[in-house]
């Protein structure tokens, strides 16, 4: 059975830093990309980027690019995202997709880690 | 970046009824596109990809069509587990956008 299973929801103060993980298991980790979304409260869903983990081959949304990083260890079948020094304005719900199947589209969602940055 | 426009942004309707939302995208992006159902506090669930393919599980109430630039998600009869807010995404290149969503009300 595919499993895509999340670290827990986060409370961090501005300008911290923190990084939250998402394990696969059930398929092949190394040759099935995996991604992150965010979703800020009450809002859409934005793709902040995807990995690679057979090559580590890391595509980022410009949006994204410069604020966050997006990494996997592929000895533990887990994919990370994290920031170096967190805003009141990442407050959200982060969700970690893999896209097992032939294409690039996500077909098995973790759970969601919810961030919150507050003073 | 290709921009991927839902519309309508809400939709009213009652069970029975069959709806249609349509997803428009900035450049044609052949049928590299997806839709995704989502209930509060859950994670999207995937319905369809590549444009038409119906996703493993997925009631055959829901159906995709179009390419190139225009997509519509029909839903033949809806049900009540069905109301929830729908979003397509392209994978054509990246970045792998989604739309704004469709949240299908009550009517």
């Amino acid at each position: 059975e595919v499993q895509v299973v999340q670290s827990g929801a986060e409370m961090k103060k501005p300008g911290e830093s923190l990084k939250i993980s998402c394990k696969g298991s059930g398929y092949s980790f190394t040759k099935s990309w995996i991604g992150w979304v965010r979703q800020m409260p009450g809002k859409g869903l934005e793709w902040m980027g995807i990995i690679y983990p057979g090559d580590s081959d890391t595509r980022y949304s410009p949006s994204f690019q410069g604020q966050v990083t997006i990494s996997a260890d592929k000895s533990i079948s887990t994919a990370y995202l994290q920031w170096s020094s967190l805003k009141a304005s990442d407050t959200a719900m982060y969700f970690c997709a893999a896209a097992v199947g032939s294409g690039k589209n996500f077909d098995y969602w973790g759970q969601g880690t919810l961030v919150t940055v507050s003073p | 970046d290709i921009q991927m426009t839902q519309s309508p942004s809400t939709l009213s309707a009652s069970v029975g009824d069959r709806v249609a939302i349509t997803c428009r995208a900035s450049q044609t992006i052949s049928n590299w596109l997806a839709w995704y159902q989502q209930k509060p506090g859950k994670a999207p669930k995937l319905l369809i990809y590549r444009a038409s393919s119906l996703e493993d599980g997925v009631p055959s109430r829901f159906s995709g069509s179009g390419s190139g630039t225009e997509f519509t998600l029909t839903i033949s009869s809806l049900q009540p587990d069905d109301f929830a807010t729908y979003y397509c995404q392209h994978y054509n290149n990246y970045p792998y956008t989604f739309g704004q969503g469709t949240k299908l009300e009550i009517k």
